[in-house]
């Protein structure tokens, strides 16, 4: 099983400011197989990128993804105030389907 | 539009069982391979297990195998997740989703259309 571990736990940041996620497999993953999503409270996930590096449709140009080998990275260039939630990186490159822990964006 | 809309969740007793659903409409349901996903209360997101569109291609995170049961019925649109010996921490907001329109055949992918997600709670 792939473990995906994401850091840092808490990101507290002004509006405006950049954010970098990470997210570390336990193994190597093609990057072709990594997604991010974003999740506000008492809704569902949010599809963000997939390939590591492909916006979801509908999705600002603000977010991008980057990495390879075991090391994936969530940019968010600016941070706008709908943008603070909790985002989770998958990895699908082979079963089980395995998620993050998390990393929550959060105004400082 | 794509809609997912999941059912059947509830109270339940350690060691019971529960069948959970969900219909898709706005896109062909055989078409498309199907997942569950659960996030216990304040907890981050656990796959579950998913089915392929209509070649019987199943998958299961250890978690479920030997307990849940996934299986669909296209000609209702439905998808169900049948779990039983259940225990506390199967607690969960258990959701289903489906993979974006040029992923419908991958079983093992990521989700582009998430239902909004139906509680399933065990305690005595």
């Amino acid at each position: 099983e792939v473990v995906l571990t994401q850091s840092p736990g808490t990101l507290s940041l002004y509006p405006g400011e950049r954010a970098t996620l990470s997210c570390r497999a336990s193994q190597r993953v093609s990057s072709v197989y990594i997604a991010w999503y974003q999740q506000k409270p008492g809704q569902a996930p949010r599809l963000l990128m997939y390939a590591a590096s492909t916006r979801a449709t509908g999705i600002p140009d603000r977010f991008s993804g980057s990495g390879s080998g075991t090391d994936f990275t969530l940019t968010i260039s600016r941070v706008e105030p709908e943008d603070f939630a909790v985002y989770y990186c998958q990895q699908y490159g082979g079963s089980p389907l395995t998620f993050g822990g998390g990393t929550k964006v959060e105004i400082k | 539009e794509v809609q997912l809309l999941e059912s059947g969740g509830g109270l339940v007793q350690p060691g019971g069982t529960l069948t959970v659903s969900c219909v898709g409409s706005g896109f062909t349901f055989s078409n498309y391979a199907m997942s569950w996903v659960r996030q216990a209360p304040g907890k981050g997101l656990e796959w579950v297990s998913g089915i392929s569109g209509s070649d019987g291609r199943i998958y299961y995170a250890d978690s479920a195998k030997g307990r849940f049961t996934i299986s669909r019925d296209n000609s209702k649109n439905t998808l169900y997740l049948e779990m039983s010996n259940l225990r506390a921490e199967d607690t969960a907001v258990y959701y289903c989703a489906k993979p974006r329109g040029d992923r419908g055949y991958q079983v093992l992918t990521h989700f582009q259309y998430w239902g909004q997600g139906t509680l399933v709670t065990v305690s005595s």
